[in-house]
């Protein structure tokens, strides 16, 4: 079955510092690529997603994310992070399951301190 | 904008109970999931349903059943509430295309004593 892993369960960043969130899967095949963001008492909303084409992908707010399909990864890039950045940050992987299923990460939870 | 309206906020049930939680899409997808997710491991997917009375099984679907009588409402029910069916539930939407994003519920917490 596929998996996705996130390496940072929690990351604590000043603003300013440039930030990397890690997310590896284990599907071989062709699959599609999400980030989604869940700020503190939100619901979840999409950040970004890969399909196909440029690997390096931009989302909202200053957000990008790069795909390296040798390495399985799909790493999550801002280069100034903002106090309003705190949030949790879950990678997710649609290996073309029946019916648009997504498999979800463990979820990074990111502190910036102001 | 998709709007998906989860009833209830927060809920306590207590062990044994028969639990419903409630999900109204209002986009006409055809696609609806429920998830659960608990601390460190992420979103974890329970049943899903991708058209009226059609309902699929997702990587835990132990304890739980699921209702899809009209396109637009998802309900998934614990027939028998247990305590380590504490977690936050949420509820998805999407259309059908695979490329196409999941729009989530605010989620329901639901604790079982």
């Amino acid at each position: 079955a596929q998996s996705v892993s996130q390496h940072n369960h929690h990351v604590i960043l000043s603003e300013a510092a440039s930030l990397e969130l890690g997310c590896n899967y284990s599907y071989g095949g062709t699959v599609n690529l999400f980030w989604y963001v869940q700020y503190p008492g939100q619901h979840l909303q999409l950040l970004l997603k890969y399909f196909s084409g440029d690997p390096l992908v931009k989302g909202i707010k200053g957000f990008e994310a790069e795909f390296i399909k040798s390495k399985f990864s799909f790493n999550l890039r801002k280069p100034s992070v903002q106090w309003s950045d705190t949030a949790e940050y879950f990678c997710a992987v649609n290996a073309f399951r029946a019916g648009n299923m997504l498999t979800f990460g463990g979820g990074t939870r990111l502190m910036v301190k102001p | 904008d998709v709007k998906v309206t989860q009833s209830s906020r927060y809920l306590v049930k207590r062990t044994g109970e028969k639990v419903f939680l409630e999900c109204v899409q209002d986009m006409d997808h055809e696609n609806m999931f429920w998830y659960r997710q608990d601390p460190g491991l992420g979103l974890r997917l329970i049943y899903f349903s991708y058209d009226v009375k059609m309902k699929e099984k997702g990587d835990i679907p132990e304890g739980y059943s699921v209702s899809r009588e009209k396109k637009e409402r998802f309900s998934l029910i614990l027939e028998s509430a247990s305590t380590n069916q504490t977690s936050m539930y949420l509820c998805a939407s999407s259309t059908r295309n695979g490329n196409s994003p999941l729009h989530f519920g605010n989620g329901t917490r639901l604790t079982v004593t």
